[in-house]
């Protein structure tokens, strides 16, 4: 059953606590996003990576890092400097980096902090 | 800043009405477009994309779409929406970025009555 997968579904923290949320392709795609929906604004770009061992920052990527050491891994970090995680964080992956390339997107983990 | 607007915020219709969704971008290069549907409890998906040739394109569902390049607008429209249709509606552009960064507007709640 191919696609993407991200873990867990719901997530609660505690206020200045670093977290980690998990997202597995098993499409073969080279590139992946990170997406933080937030009602009324749509999506908005975290990190992207083109490929492996590489990534770029997006339009919101303050208090938050990523690593790509696997093609299909790309967990995103949120750390204690973002300064309101509380949001539903969507992952997508394409087959490359082409601006024709369709995204496709996991479930989504829903962050709560406390 | 490149931006992508979709004006109605939440649009409440019948179900056999006709739909018509706005959505126009900030960017005088070549673009492509795409509308995307998140039904509830389900992943985004795509439902149709935009690259070149037709201005008018099909998706799946019944679904359409119109690109006016004059007017920054790529508006979706259905002659005739179902319950099955209630969902959020996302317009996403990419607008000559590196990586296939894509900007999504707001988002559109559609609610359909039976």
């Amino acid at each position: 059953d191919g696609g993407i997968t991200q873990s867990p579904k719901y997530l609660f923290r505690k206020e200045g606590q670093n977290v980690t949320l998990s997202c597995e392709q098993n499409l073969n795609h080279d590139a992946m996003y990170w997406y933080r929906q937030d009602p009324g604004q749509g999506l908005r770009l975290i990190y992207y990576s083109q490929i492996v061992n590489d990534f770029q920052k997006g339009d919101i990527a303050e208090g938050y890092s990523v690593s790509r050491e696997k093609k299909e891994s790309f967990p995103l970090t949120v750390t204690s400097a973002q300064k309101n995680p509380t949001a539903f964080y969507l992952c997508a992956s394409s087959m490359s980096d082409r601006d024709t390339d369709t995204q496709y997107f996991g479930p989504g983990t829903r962050l709560t902090v406390l | 800043a490149q931006s992508v607007s979709q004006h109605n915020h939440h649009v409440i219709l019948s179900e056999a009405a006709s739909l018509e969704l706005g959505c126009n971008y900030s960017y005088g290069g070549t673009v492509n477009l795409f509308w995307y549907v998140q039904y509830p409890g389900q992943h985004l998906q795509l439902l149709l994309k935009y690259f070149s040739g037709d201005p008018l394109v099909k998706g799946i569902k019944g679904f359409e779409a119109e690109f006016i390049k004059s007017k920054f607008s790529f508006n979706l429209r259905k002659p005739s929406v179902q319950w099955s249709d209630t969902a959020e509606y996302f317009c996403a552009v990419n607008m000559g970025n590196a990586g296939n960064m894509l900007t999504f507007g707001g988002g559109t709640r559609l609610m359909v009555k039976p």
